[in-house]
């Protein structure tokens, strides 16, 4: 299997652009995870999909951030308009009952 | 409420040494899970070991060990005769069981950077 894909692996845009990372998560796998890495913060979960279905979305910082399941192999977490603070590793992830395999990350850089 | 520490930032051994990394755990739940993560220098996360809440049989693989103990909320994580292919950090992360087998979310601790010398 080819593990957890996601794209962009960098991404670089201005303040106030808009950002779409993307996710495939592994085939056969019902969970679907987006984290967040930062020095300051750590990592921190923004929102989980069981059966493409949003679960908790507690994490997300505020409404500029969005995600979305369409199907069980995709996913997508928004964020527009961007700030430099939205600065990171996003981490996707995807498990199968309980152990969740993350995928290599999207560093993002906003300007 | 749920909360991972590891209390080492950061670690420095020498090869061949051993070294163990803590992690002490806090949840109300009776079921749980608990994982070790790695995060070598090229940043991704590699799944080490799982470990469930009613299993307390420690586990080697390898030169990697690991003691979990309920009395004292711990999952520690040894490393026997390091080497400089171990310099990582290292996330320990606790999972509360989700209904019907569902995976819940990770809480992770903060991390104990481990760099081995040559």
């Amino acid at each position: 299997d080819a593990g957890v894909i996601q794209s962009p692996r960098h991404e670089v845009t201005e303040m106030g652009q808009e950002v779409t990372l993307r996710c495939k998560p592994i085939s056969g796998h019902n969970s679907l995870f987006w984290y967040r890495q930062t020095m300051m913060r750590g990592l921190e979960l923004l929102i989980y999909f069981n059966n493409n279905v949003p679960i908790d979305d507690s994490g997300m910082p505020e409404d500029r951030f969005s995600a979305k399941m369409p199907n069980a192999s995709f996913s997508t977490l928004k964020i527009q308009p961007s700030e430099p603070r939205d600065s990171a590793v996003y981490f996707c992830a995807s498990s199968y009952r309980y152990t969740q395999y993350f995928g290599p990350g999207t560093r993002l850089t906003v300007l | 409420a749920q909360k991972v520490t590891q209390a080492q930032t950061e670690i420095s051994v020498v090869e061949k040494e051993d070294v163990t990394l803590d992690c002490v755990y806090e949840t109300r739940d009776t079921t749980y899970y608990l994982f070790w993560y790695k995060q070598p220098p090229s940043g991704e996360l590699v799944f080490l070991i799982r470990r469930n809440s009613f299993d307390e049989q420690n586990e080697i693989s390898g030169r990697y060990s690991w003691n979990f103990q309920k009395s004292t909320s711990s999952f520690n994580f040894t490393i026997t005769a390091s080497q400089v292919v171990d310099s990582a950090v290292y996330f320990c992360a606790l999972s509360e069981a989700g209904g019907g087998g569902a995976t819940n979310k990770l809480i992770f601790g903060t991390g104990t950077l481990l760099a081995v010398q040559p």
